[in-house]
């Protein structure tokens, strides 16, 4: 099956730092997801992107679409505490009946004050 | 109230015991899945069903089953659970209606299950 690497696993970072993670997968994606999972509750979407070099904004986060199909990335600026847990890259195929998703290993964030 | 809810939130159990976690929505979504969450192994799906006469098997399907009782609810069985099946599991729900071009799931809060 397909096989999404996100990097970093995770990160140490202070309040107001700026981060990046990524994902890179061995084949194409139709749709990349990003999602973030706070500390004991599920997974929440945080940006979707739909096409080959899309860059989306939400806020501080920042999301593009790699232009080959097959990477993403995030970007937060200047991190507060509730940035803190952690993050999955998702790929997704539609078409037929298929539109299960994909999902990186995470990279979890912890943000000192 | 929740959209997604599962039940327990937290299970122990032993060795050769029948488990079933529930999963509860009211969303109106069609499609459910079920993930099992490992530590540094991210989200890996177990089962999904894209309605109600609708099951599929995921990735990691061995040593489990599923139970589509009605569009809102879906059911995960480990007939006889085992160590190595203490995990984080979570449900999840997701529509795609016409025109929509992703398939954005909602996630419930996860069972925490342990088997000793």
């Amino acid at each position: 099956g397909q096989q999404l690497n996100q990097s970093p696993q995770s990160m140490f970072i202070q309040e107001g730092e700026d981060v990046s993670m990524n994902c890179t997968s061995s084949s194409i994606f139709n749709t990349w997801l990003w999602y973030k999972q706070d500390p004991g509750e599920g997974p929440v979407l945080l940006i979707a992107l739909y096409k080959a070099g899309e860059l989306t904004s939400n806020g501080r986060l920042t999301a593009q679409f790699g232009i080959t199909r097959k990477d993403s990335f995030l970007n937060i600026s200047a991190s507060i505490p509730s940035d803190v847990g952690i993050y999955f890259c998702a790929g997704q195929n539609s078409g037929g009946s298929n539109y299960k998703l994909t999902f990186g290993k995470g990279t979890l964030l912890t943000v000192n004050p | 109230d929740a959209d997604v809810t599962q039940t327990p939130r937290n299970r122990i159990t032993k060795t050769g015991k029948r488990i079933m976690l529930e999963c509860s929505q009211t969303k109106g979504h069609d499609r459910m899945y079920w993930y099992r969450q490992d530590p540094g192994l991210g989200l890996r799906l177990i089962y999904y069903s894209f309605d109600v006469k609708d099951i599929n098997k995921g990735e990691i399907s061995d040593g489990y089953s599923v139970s589509r009782q009605a569009q809102a609810k879906f059911s995960l069985s480990l007939e006889s659970a085992i160590p190595n099946q203490t995990a984080l599991y979570f449900c999840a729900t997701s529509d795609l209606g016409s025109g929509m071009s992703y398939n954005e799931q909602f996630f419930g809060p996860g069972t925490r299950l342990t088997v000793l």
